[in-house]
This record gives C-alpha cells, structure tokens and sequence, in this order.
C-alpha cells in the first residue's frame, strides 16, 4: 500500500556518469515534484508537474531533466554527474486544488565519487 | 523575498513539552505547514494552519501563528522518545502551484 515509491533507495556512482530515478504514486494525485535536500537537510523544491506539465522549474542546471510519462509517474535523469549532485532526492505528490498538502517518497541517496 | 528560519537543536526529557519555532519573511504565505523526518525516511506532513488562523490544535500538537511578527511555533505535549526526529517549517507563497519553501530543519532530540 505504499503511496509514494522511488527507486533506486541508495546510487553509488562515478562523477561523469548519466543515471535516473524512478518515482511512483498510487494515490491518484495530479501533481508530482522533486526537491534535493543536501547534507545539511536543507531541502528545496526542483520541479513540479501538473498532469504531465512542467509547472515549475527552479533554476536547477539543465543536466538534470524530469520527465513525466504519466500522471502517476516522475522520473529524473541526470546527466554528468557532479560532486555537488550528491544528496538525498525526494519526490512527493499533491492532489487538484489541494496543492499544498504534499505527500513524500523515502528519497534516494545519491553519492557521486 | 522567500526565506524560513528555525533554530537548528532541540533537547527536552520524555514528559515534556518541547516548542519548535520558525519565523518567515513573505507576508503572502497562505499555508504554512509542519513536516517531521525521521532518520532515513521521507518527510511526513504533521499538521498545518491556514495563513488566517491564530491556532490549531491536533492531539498532542499545538501551532501557533502571530502573522504580523511572521512567527510560527509547534508546540508537542507530554513529548516522547518517538517523537525524536527532524521538524520542517515551511510555507506556501505562490498559489496554485505547490511551491513550498521549507526551513532548515530543527532535530528535536527527546531524553528518556
């Protein structure tokens, strides 16, 4: 019955290299986002999608893209990954006109080497 | 401008009240909401008050609003030991599109 999944939980990986995370909802919302909480907890919001469209776009380098296959879906890909890409990367949903009552993934870990 | 600032550590006795506090500096906030994180999980939405309000009450959590000093407060009774964790203030400031700017983060860390 898990409302919001992403996978992977934990990616180890080589600066340079192009990986992507995975982000489910079962909840029946309409709108997805992604916010990177560093390591000091800081978190912050990237993007947000609304039925598969780009709402918001905070200034994040275009090597990071989301992409929305479908309303249930939220996936962002990185491409050449930096040092100060690694954090904790957190997707989370929120339903119509309720906007602001957002609902949080287990997040992803990402360490770049 | 957009930011939200808390106080970073928190240490009470099982029993206690703790009181987390948060200020914020956009008077256009209309939500303004209270998250816990524990260690290694998501964050988890505990309560929130409408930017009208003075207080809500839910259970054992009390939060507080003064709007014209831009104060939010969280107030937890009779705090317990699961109650250890990160607490998140944020605010939403642009309507209709889910944008939350979230504060720092206060670990509150409970003593048996």
């Amino acid at each position: 019955d898990t409302a919001v999944s992403q996978t992977p939980k934990y990616l180890v990986t080589q600066m340079g290299n192009d990986k992507s995370i995975k982000c489910e909802q079962n909840l029946g919302h309409d709108t997805m986002y992604w916010y990177k909480q560093d390591s000091k907890k800081f978190l912050k919001i990237m993007f947000s999608y609304n039925n598969k469209e780009l709402i918001i776009n905070e200034t994040v380098p275009n090597r990071f893209s989301p992409k929305s296959p479908d309303k249930a879906h939220l996936n962002l890909h990185i491409n050449s990954l930096e040092l100060g890409d690694s954090a904790v990367y957190f997707c989370a949903s929120s339903q119509g006109d309720e906007w602001e009552t957002q609902y949080f993934g287990p997040g992803t870990r990402l360490l770049v080497l | 401008g957009e930011d939200v600032e808390q106080s970073l550590f928190l240490s009470v006795r099982e029993g206690d009240s703790s009181v987390i506090n948060c200020t914020y500096t956009d008077s256009s906030s209309t939500y303004l909401y209270w998250y816990k994180q524990e260690p290694g999980a998501g964050l988890q939405l505990l309560t929130y008050i409408f930017s009208n309000m003075d207080m809500k009450q839910d259970q054992r959590l009390t939060v507080l609003l003064n709007k014209k000093d831009k104060h939010l407060s969280l107030r937890i009774a009779d705090t317990q030991t699961g109650d250890s964790a990160i607490y998140f203030c944020a605010e939403s400031i642009v309507r209709n599109t889910g944008k939350l700017i979230f504060g720092q983060g206060t670990t509150l860390q409970v003593k048996p």
